[in-house]
């Protein structure tokens, strides 16, 4: 089983949609929980970050993180084409960062 | 300039070139880190360096040679370098490796190996 799962997608909604991104754990030592957002052609920009589990609110993106479950997920509300984008999830442990695959996201006008 | 810059954006060289990526972070952060990033795989820790001194290497080739001058500079020496190298390779930084779960990012540099 690998460390960090996540849905490669690619993933396409409307326009105001509500988007769910969600990635899955195995190494319980997890302790921070990271979203990436990377543009096309760009380096991957830190979203929000949220230590243990509980959710964290900044504008439209929401994080939570539920340790008992090893599952977290980023929710979109109100979703617009600048948010077309891929997506990674990252965990930290002991210094050290795991990133998901990534998934890309299509918000169609 | 603001965060983290990297040079060249694009990079085409030959298997029997020497070229060299550089690095710049603008945040007065102590830790730089090098990833490379392939399509369909998570991203790939190579070096990471703490207040100059390197901390890490993830069984990277010897054809990457990583310099780390001062904190706020990293450099990327490539030589030999195989088709298979071809990736975006990122460059970030954090306040130190202990915080290192808060990194921020370059734009990346596109390697072609021809």
């Amino acid at each position: 089983q690998k460390e960090v799962e996540q849905d490669p997608g690619p993933l396409s909604v409307p326009e105001g949609a509500i988007v769910s991104l969600n990635c899955t754990y195995s190494n319980s030592a997890f302790q921070y929980f990271m979203w990436y957002r990377q543009y096309s052609r760009k380096g991957p920009e830190l979203l929000m970050y949220t230590y243990s589990s509980g959710n964290k609110e900044d504008g439209r993106f929401t994080a939570q993180v539920d340790k008992s479950s090893k599952y977290i997920s980023l929710f979109i509300r109100d979703s617009q084409p600048s948010d077309s984008a891929t997506y990674l999830c990252a965990m930290w442990a002991n210094s050290k960062l795991t990133f998901g695959k990534g998934i890309t996201l299509s918000v169609r006008p | 300039e603001t965060g983290v810059t990297q040079t060249p954006r694009h990079l085409v060289m030959g298997m029997t070139n020497k070229k060299s990526l550089k690095c710049e972070q603008h945040l007065g952060h102590n830790a730089m880190y090098w990833y490379k990033q392939s399509a369909k795989k998570p991203l790939e820790l190579m070096f990471v360096y703490n207040f100059k001194e390197q901390t890490e290497n993830n069984s990277v080739p010897s054809r990457f040679s990583p310099e780390c001058p001062n904190s706020s500079h990293l450099f990327l020496h490539l030589h030999t370098l195989q088709p298979e190298d071809s990736a975006l390779y990122l460059c970030a930084s954090s306040p130190d490796r202990s915080s290192s779960y808060e990194q921020y990012f370059g734009p990346g540099t596109r390697l072609t190996v021809t």
